[in-house]
């Protein structure tokens, strides 16, 4: 079965500095796709940014951007230029070969002014 | 606005009460899931449909019960409460097209439920 890893449970970042938020995932399958959502405060979820694992070029979305490794099964986001409006709970997730997703357990982005 | 609405935002049950969280959108997706969301864990799945009068389990599905009549709506039955089903629960949607837009799913804001 497919899982999904987030090994930092919290992270903190500088105002107008770059971090990079770690997500690792296991699959046997070779087509798939990856997000990032965003959760603040409001608990609402918010997709940030999706990769198709076909695509060997890493998504970007303004600011966001992802290193994605699939051969390490490795699939970062990096925020650049934080805001404090970027502060939030990050997961990732992975969709399987039955449309479904599958979660990490997040990590929780802290920005110091 | 269009997205998805879930009510009611916040409930408190007692044990063995019953209670129906509502979801409904106005995208005319044809999928739309029920997660349950709880600290240090990722989203678990517990029923999700892929159109009007389909529904299938998820991976916490024991509890709980789900119906999809039209399109538009997704209630989530608690047909006796229990502790462990203290959570927040998210109602979520997206289109089943092949296009790429159809992997993105719409969220609704959440629903904190506490049983005593």
């Amino acid at each position: 079965a497919q899982t999904v890893t987030q090994s930092q449970p919290e992270m903190s970042v500088q105002e107008a500095e770059t971090v990079t938020l770690s997500c690792t995932y296991d699959t046997s399958e070779s087509d798939y796709y990856l997000f990032w959502y965003k959760q603040p405060p409001s608990r609402q979820m918010i997709l940030v940014i999706r990769q198709e694992a076909y695509k060997q070029q890493n998504a970007t979305e303004n600011r966001f951007s992802v290193n994605f490794q699939k051969a390490a099964k490795s699939f970062s986001l990096k925020i650049s230029d934080s805001q404090l409006g970027d502060a939030a709970m990050y997961f990732c997730a992975y969709r399987d070969s039955n449309y479904q997703l599958i979660w990490g357990a997040g990590t929780k982005l802290i920005i110091k002014p | 606005n269009a997205g998805v609405t879930q009510t009611p935002k916040f409930q408190v049950l007692k044990t063995g009460q019953s209670m129906t969280l509502q979801c409904a959108q106005d995208m005319n997706h044809e999928y739309m899931s029920w997660y349950r969301q709880d600290p240090g864990m990722g989203l678990r799945l517990i029923h999700y449909s892929v159109g009007a009068g389909i529904t299938d389990q998820g991976e916490v599905p024991n509890g709980y019960n789900v119906s999809r009549s039209t399109t538009e709506d997704f209630p989530l039955r608690l047909l006796s409460a229990a502790p462990s089903q203290t959570s927040v629960y998210f109602c979520a949607s997206k289109e089943t097209s092949l296009s790429s837009g159809a992997n993105v799913l719409t969220f609704g804001a959440g629903s904190r439920l506490t049983v005593l």
